[in-house]
Formats: C-alpha cells, structure tokens, sequence
C-alpha cells in the first residue's frame, strides 16, 4: 500500500556505479507495474513498465525485473550519472483496477 | 500527440481563501483523470481520480473537492484553504485500466 507519510529511504550510489533501487508489492493480483522518475519540482516522468507475463525488460541504460514468486520488482541503472539523481517511485495496477498504487519512493543520490 | 496541462506552476494563498487548480488534456478522448498531493520529501497521495464527466471518487477525506465538468478537464477545489493544504498538487491521465499515467507539471500551493 502507499505510505505517503514516510520520509523517503535514500540510496547514494558512486557515479559510474550501477543503481538497484528495489520495490515490494502485495497484491498477487497485479499485472502491471511501472517505474517513475521524479526529479525536484517536477512531475513524475516514466521510466519503463512491465506486464506480468515477462520477468524483465531493458530500455536506454535501465532494466527492470519482476519476481513475481516474492511480490518483488527492482530497477536497476546502469553507470549512474548526476541526471539520474532523483526520487523513484514503482506503481503497480491489480488486473481491472482503474489506479495505480505508488510505492513509498526512493531518493537516489550520486556521489562524484 | 497527448498533452496535459496544469496551472498555475505556483500559488501562495492566504488560510482561509478559496482554491482552484485546473487540468486539462489534449488528444484523447476518455481518459481517467487523478489528482495527487505530495508533502516535501513525502510519497504521492492519491486525493480523487475520475473516469468520466462528473464521475469523481474520493481516496482521502479532506477540505478538498473535485469536478470533471467536460470530458478532458478536472478541477480541483477547496472553499477554505487550511494550513495543512499545501503541498505539490499534482495531476495526471491515463487510458481506462491500461498503462500508466502521464504526469502534469504540478501546482506549489503555499499557505500562509
């Protein structure tokens, strides 16, 4: 569910290093999950999205896999530059649901 | 190509004022509607979402209120703002039961 109270867990990764920031669903019912990328005074912007029937895909720089055995999705950057520093937040939508449900977001810093 | 569109980007108000924030989306027909708040450094709160002309469904209770008068444009409202209504007001669309969401600009909504 959506813990929009909490302050936001924060993942600081060396530039050039890759990012996994990693996401927990709970309903074994969902069948479509998606990444977002929301740098500072600006709206969330998508990533990349996954439908249930695939375990992982691959877009410019990022992949994202699905376990869905664990209720677990996780995004993975690769070669993290300073742009990539931002909040991210995963969503998923239970088959037929109007919504999304937004997971808690994960600020993502680069050190130099 | 679909467009959305949200003013204004910022907006101080003082307690006790009235609000209204206005989003519009350009080159679809039907989309589902939502309007979200996000507290600094908090997660994305879901305050209304629509799936069609005057059609609103609420997700928290709250001083605010929503109105979808035409097919492609939803308003966000409150008669007295309180202190605790500020925050990122955002707006987003998206195609029934499918996909994510595409993300409005958002609204700074200060109240002093």
């Amino acid at each position: 569910g959506e813990s929009v109270g909490l302050h936001l867990p924060t993942l600081s990764v060396q530039e050039g290093d890759n990012s996994i920031i990693n996401c927990a669903y709970s309903n074994s019912a969902s069948d479509y999950f998606i990444w977002y990328k929301q740098e500072s005074g600006k709206g969330p912007q998508f990533i990349i999205d996954i439908r249930s029937n695939m375990d992982k895909r691959q877009g410019q720089r990022v992949t994202v896999l699905l376990n869905k055995t664990v209720k677990h999705l996780s995004l993975q950057i690769a070669a993290t530059q300073p742009g990539d520093s931002a909040v991210y937040f995963c969503a998923d939508r239970f088959q037929g649901a109007q919504k999304l449900v937004f997971g808690q977001g994960t600020r993502l810093t680069i050190n130099p | 190509s679909q467009t959305i569109h949200q003013w204004p980007a910022t907006l101080v108000q003082p307690v006790g004022s009235p609000l209204s924030l206005e989003c519009t989306v350009e080159g679809t027909s039907n989309p589902n509607l939502y309007w979200y708040r996000q507290a600094a450094g908090r997660g994305l709160q879901l305050l209304f979402y629509s799936v069609g002309i005057g059609q609103i469904s609420s997700e928290v209770p709250q001083n605010l209120s929503a109105s979808r008068p035409q097919d492609r444009q939803f308003i966000l409202s409150s008669k007295k703002l309180l202190l605790s209504d500020s925050g990122f007001y955002l707006c987003a669309w998206s195609v029934r039961r499918e996909g994510g969401y595409t993300f409005g600009s958002g609204t700074r909504l200060t109240v002093v």
